[in-house]
């Protein structure tokens, strides 16, 4: 069985500070995404990394694949309050349209 | 262009009863899948299907079935519902084959409560 452990589970923090939350597997991925979600409504799609060691920025988030593709990274430069959410990682399997997802991270950024 | 449509927002039902979800995707989107989101387990792959044929089946118990039309619309059926089927059911629909870099749109999502 497949499973990503997220780290942290929860995490509060000041407007303006800067954040990784870490996504971790015993098992080996052909992609990772990253999504976030917000109360009451599905996950939105933030980014999908397919190669091991791969780098992909948006505005202020960066999101890293491990070089062995079992891990990944979501770095948020100056956090906002609009960055508040619960962020999930998923792990693609080869081959397989089935994803698995992560934990989560509730994050909240305080004004 | 319309994203996925999932039926009805919210609904609540008694124990021993069944239920049927449905799910439209998104336009040229052939894949749907479906999860079950709580808040001790997280998002939990239910079962995958497309071009009306379902490709992957998660650990649930034989009370949860789906089915796809040849519009790539979906249903999601549980039967004799137990308490513990109180969940956020999320559709997602996709272009075939995740791991070439696409991603799931997901619906908003049924509250489904039992009682």
């Amino acid at each position: 069985t497949q499973l990503l452990e997220q780290s942290p589970q929860f995490l509060s923090i000041q407007e303006g500070e800067n954040l990784t939350v870490y996504c971790n597997s015993s098992s080996v991925f052909s992609s990772l995404q990253w999504y976030r979600q917000e109360p009451g409504e599905g996950p939105v799609l933030l980014v999908t990394v397919v190669t091991g060691g791969e780098v992909k920025k948006l505005k202020r988030l960066t999101f890293q694949f491990g070089d062995a593709r079992k891990d990944s990274s979501l770095h948020i430069t100056a956090a906002q309050p609009g960055d508040t959410g619960l962020y999930l990682c998923a792990g693609g399997d080869f081959g397989n349209e089935k994803l698995t997802f992560g934990t989560g991270t509730r994050l909240t950024i305080i004004p | 262009k319309a994203g996925v449509t999932q039926t009805p927002r919210y609904l609540i039902k008694t124990r021993g009863q069944q239920v049927t979800l449905s799910c439209s995707p998104i336009s040229g989107h052939r894949s749907v899948s479906w999860y079950q989101q709580t808040p001790g387990q997280g998002l939990q792959f239910l079962f995958e299907y497309f071009s009306e044929t379902q490709r992957n089946k998660g650990n649930f118990p034989g009370r949860f079935s789906g089915r796809q039309f040849s519009n790539s619309r979906s249903e999601m059926n549980v039967s004799t519902l137990e308490l513990g089927d109180s969940a956020l059911y999320l559709c997602a629909s996709s272009l075939s084959l995740l791991e070439r870099g696409n991603g799931y749109t997901f619906g908003s999502g049924t509250r489904l409560t039992v009682v």
